[in-house]
């Protein structure tokens, strides 16, 4: 079954210290990967996606995250974290098991507290 | 530009009614996307769109949900027959193109519904 897993439901870290937000995947075929953030009571913000090349994905705020095929994950990072950062964070695939359909596959979601 | 957007923000409705959500989606997005989130979980999919026809409604959980775009650009999610279970944020979301796999999506604010 295709399917994304968060394994922490909460990350803490300081303010200016990196940041790692974990997530692993399962689908048929290559994967097409995305990171979303969410902030209360506000829609999904699109962070960055990976398709293909590069296994280091550069993308909004200043966020990173490192595709490893062989671990079958998609981490997302951040060298120094700002309290504003602190928000629901979500890891998504496409599903591939068909042609016709456009569906996004969620994990469950991490928070990350970022503490002055 | 605009981004997608919902109304309405809140729908408070009470068992057994029926609901319209409308999306607005982004300027010239051939593709639009329907998830719901039920509170402390991921978006699960309900329906996907490419120009007028519903490429995927796998998501739909039953026979009470149904969602039309009738022009290719605004899109609504209709409920018939409301239930409690069906309280839950509904987002929607457009992209550029829908097939390519790495097209991405863009949510909107979401509305919330609440069955009394």
């Amino acid at each position: 079954a295709q399917s994304v897993a968060q394994p922490e439901d909460q990350v803490n870290v300081a303010e200016g210290n990196p940041l790692t937000v974990k997530c692993t995947y399962s689908v048929s075929g290559n994967p097409y990967l995305f990171w979303y953030v969410q902030y209360p009571n506000r829609g999904l913000q699109f962070l960055l996606k990976y398709i293909t090349g590069d296994n280091l994905v550069k993308g909004s705020y200043g966020f990173e995250a490192e595709f490893n095929k062989s671990q079958t994950s998609f981490h997302l990072k951040k060298p120094s974290a700002l309290v504003s950062d602190s928000a629901l964070y979500f890891c998504a695939v496409r599903d591939t098991r068909s042609s016709n359909t456009g569906k996004l596959i969620f994990g469950q979601g991490t928070t990350l507290q970022v503490k002055p | 530009g605009a981004g997608v957007s919902q109304t309405p923000s809140n729908k408070v409705t009470e068992k057994g009614k029926y609901v319209e959500l409308r999306c607005d989606p982004i300027s010239g997005h051939t593709a639009l996307y329907w998830y719901r989130q039920s509170l402390g979980q991921g978006p699960e999919f309900l329906i996907y769109f490419q120009g007028t026809g519903a490429a995927d409604d796998s998501g739909l959980p039953n026979d009470r949900f149904f969602a039309v775009r009738p022009e290719g650009s605004v899109s609504t999610l209709k409920i018939q027959r409301t239930e409690r279970g069906d309280s839950a944020v509904y987002l929607c979301a457009s992209s550029p193109r829908g097939l390519p796999r790495g097209d991405t999506q863009y949510f909107g604010p979401g509305t919330r519904l609440t069955v009394l």
